[in-house]
């Protein structure tokens, strides 16, 4: 069975730019998650859908950070304008449903100069 | 204060040693508890789940929960070389509540 699969693995950008992360869960699983892990921290949840609907995203800034999950599959997470404090680990996961083990992806390194 | 505490280690142990890991809590209304390891460059992955009090084993590892203390514990019996990674503890509410995470333990076991 594949993972969740991200992309890019690893981002740099400078301050003010604009960054776009792609998840695509595993097969079948309705439940998808995206969590930022600053150096030396656990992840946070920044925001979790059920199927293409926002369950949770009480923690994203959403003045920056956008995400969205057509069709139910796959996400991208966005983030415009980016800050220094945005670097850090953006990690995808994805279960069978709300309370199932979390599977998650190898993340996305972004480092803001 | 965090929700969930966790020393960041590094925790330096000889192959064979027996590991502990802990993490305090303060939210008595934590039922679900979980420790994840995370590889170098890698994402969290499930090792052991536990629903409210009470002790879990899984061949090497051994899960304690102990809700009057608000704190959890994580055994690794005859470490390896190969746990050497990140130790992350995890909790939440009820069974579809978001996961509150610890910021994670470093374990190096040394051949």
């Amino acid at each position: 069975e594949a993972g969740v699969a991200q992309s890019p693995r690893y981002k740099i950008i400078e301050k003010r730019q604009s960054v776009a992360f792609w998840c695509n869960p595993i097969s079948g699983h309705a439940t998808l998650y995206w969590y930022q892990q600053i150096l030396g921290q656990g992840p946070k949840l920044l925001i979790q859908f059920q199927n293409n609907g926002v369950v949770d995203d009480s923690q994203l800034p959403k003045d920056r950070f956008s995400a969205e999950r057509l069709k139910g599959v796959d996400s991208t997470l966005k983030i415009q304008p980016a800050k220094l404090e945005d670097s850090a680990v953006y990690l995808c996961a994805s279960s069978p449903g709300p309370g199932y083990e979390q599977y998650f992806g190898p993340g996305t390194r972004l480092t803001v100069t | 204060q965090k929700e969930v505490e966790q020393d960041p280690g590094p925790l330096s142990v000889p192959e064979g040693a027996i590991v502990s890991l802990n993490c305090t809590y303060s939210n008595s209304a934590f039922q679900y508890f979980m420790w994840y390891r995370q590889y170098s460059r890698k994402g969290p992955e499930l090792l052991m789940y536990t629903y409210s009090s009470g002790n879990k084993e899984d061949g090497r590892f051994t899960a304690q929960v102990d809700k009057s203390s608000k704190y959890i514990s994580l055994f690794i019996r005859d470490s390896q070389p190969s746990d050497s990674a990140t130790y992350l503890c995890a909790m939440k509410v009820d069974s579809s509540y978001k996961l509150i995470f610890g910021s994670g333990t470093r374990l190096l076991v040394r051949p």
